[in-house]
């Protein structure tokens, strides 16, 4: 069984530039999640979505962020513009229909704001 | 609200040493509890979680963690390290009524020595 791939693994850009990432999740799995990793803490969720639902995004910056999910299966997570700050991990996670309790991460895709 | 105290950024440790990783908790309900481990270039992969019944939970690596209501603690041990279990540890805690979004502790990172 294929694990969650996102792409890509690295981007550098400068501050004010837009950055999109690209996240596929196991298949069959409804439920999808991206968080940011800051370096030294630990996955801050930004939003949950259940097939092409938003369940939460509650801690999402929506002034620059947006993610969508149209056919319910990968996902867009975009900044605009992007800000030093954004800089950080964004991981991508999905769990299946009846297994809620185990999120299946992917590789991350690690973003650098200059 | 919940939320998650790793009280230890960094745990080093001798290999074949015992070794206790502390998570606290907060939360005004019932909580399911999770560690998740990234190792060097990985994405995060669950270790164990706690979810209901025997409060001391098992990994198939050796890992075990113990639920403690009363301290609000899920603390995570191993009795013997390896090597190969240095890596970045993660607790983590959901509830029913958060939807089953995880909030994360900030980690720590063991590191094993020969």
């Amino acid at each position: 069984e294929a694990g969650v791939a996102q792409s890509p693994r690295y981007k550098i850009i400068e501050k004010r530039q837009s950055v999109a990432f690209w996240c596929n999740p196991i298949s069959g799995h409804a439920t999808l999640y991206w968080y940011q990793q800051i370096l030294g803490q630990g996955p801050k969720l930004l939003i949950q979505f259940q097939n092409n639902g938003v369940v939460d995004d509650s801690q999402l910056p929506k002034d620059r962020f947006s993610a969508e999910r149209l056919k319910g299966v990968d996902s867009t997570l975009k900044i605009q513009p992007a800000k030093l700050e954004d800089s950080a991990v964004y991981l991508c996670a999905s769990t299946g229909t009846g297994s809620w309790e185990t999120q299946y991460f992917g590789p991350g895709t690690r973003l650098l704001v200059l | 609200a919940q939320s998650v105290t790793q009280l230890d950024s960094q745990v080093p440790v001798f290999e074949e040493a015992p070794v206790e990783l502390r998570c606290n908790y907060s939360s005004s309900v019932s909580v399911y509890l999770f560690w998740y481990v990234q190792y060097p270039n990985q994405g995060l992969q669950l270790l164990l979680k706690y979810l209901s019944g025997s409060t001391l939970v098992e990994s198939i690596n050796g890992f075990e963690a113990e639920f403690n209501k009363s301290q609000t603690s899920f603390h995570l041990r191993k009795p013997s390290v390896h090597i190969s279990d240095t890596a970045e540890y993660f607790c983590a805690v959901t509830n029913n009524n958060a939807g089953n979004m995880l909030t994360f502790g900030g980690g720590t990172r063991l590191m094993v020595k020969p």
